[in-house]
């Protein structure tokens, strides 16, 4: 079992739609998660850390639930610019980053 | 430019040959990870260096992959012997972890694109 895992999608939108991706994670002693945006054959970028009280930075919300160890990511009015894959990351003990596969999100017009 | 820089952006090579790759951080980080990644996959961790010291290698990372940060600066990445597996996208990242946070995001370079003829 991976230590992350996502569904690859990919999710196919229509613009101004409202999307949500999941994500679960196997250690729980893992302490810090973050949501990257990576486009076609670019690096990942950091689109948000995920806090404990959840939190939001305009069109995105990230929420994580340590109970059922899952990591959440809505987008709200889709644009055709949020087209690219979405990487779920935990921090696994101080310094390792382990990545989803990604969920690829297609918005379209 | 004060992100993260790797060259070459692309390298094309023949089965056996060896090749390096190098990975200039972002100045004041002392965390620099090399990740590699296959198409549909999310990137891979290889190894992590703190300063010049290197704490943890993969298993993915054979005995044909060496990396070193010498003077905890830039690092770079050799394969020796390439085969054709080897063919991925090869991101370096470095991180600074301000007052001991937890919450402290790596930044990736663009990534070396490796493909082995």
């Amino acid at each position: 079992r991976k230590e992350v895992e996502q569904d690859p999608g990919p999710f196919n939108v229509p613009e101004g739609a409202t999307v949500a991706f999941n994500c679960t994670y196997s250690n729980s002693a893992s302490q810090s998660f973050f949501w990257y945006r990576q486009d076609c054959r670019k690096e990942p970028k950091l689109l948000m850390s995920v806090y404990s009280s959840g939190n939001e930075d305009g069109r995105f919300t990230a929420q994580l639930n340590r109970a059922s160890q899952y990591i959440s990511l809505l987008i709200r009015d889709s644009k055709l610019s949020d087209s690219a894959t979405y990487l779920c990351v935990a921090l696994s003990g101080t310094y390792k980053y382990i990545f989803g596969t990604g969920t690829r999100l297609k918005v379209l017009a | 430019d004060t992100g993260v820089s790797q060259d070459p952006r692309h390298k094309i090579t023949k089965r056996g040959q060896n090749v390096t790759f190098r990975c200039d951080p972002i100045s004041e980080h002392n965390r620099l990870y090399w990740y590699r990644q296959t198409l549909g996959q999310g990137p891979e961790f290889l190894t992590y260096f703190q300063n010049e010291a290197q704490l943890e290698k993969s298993r993915l990372l054979s005995d044909r992959f060496s990396a070193e940060r010498p003077k905890g600066s830039f690092s770079t990445l050799e394969i020796q012997r390439t085969e054709q597996g080897d063919s991925a996208m090869y991101l370096c990242a470095s991180s600074y972890p301000r007052g001991g946070s937890l919450n402290t995001e790596a930044f990736f370079g663009q990534g070396t694109r490796l493909t082995v003829v």
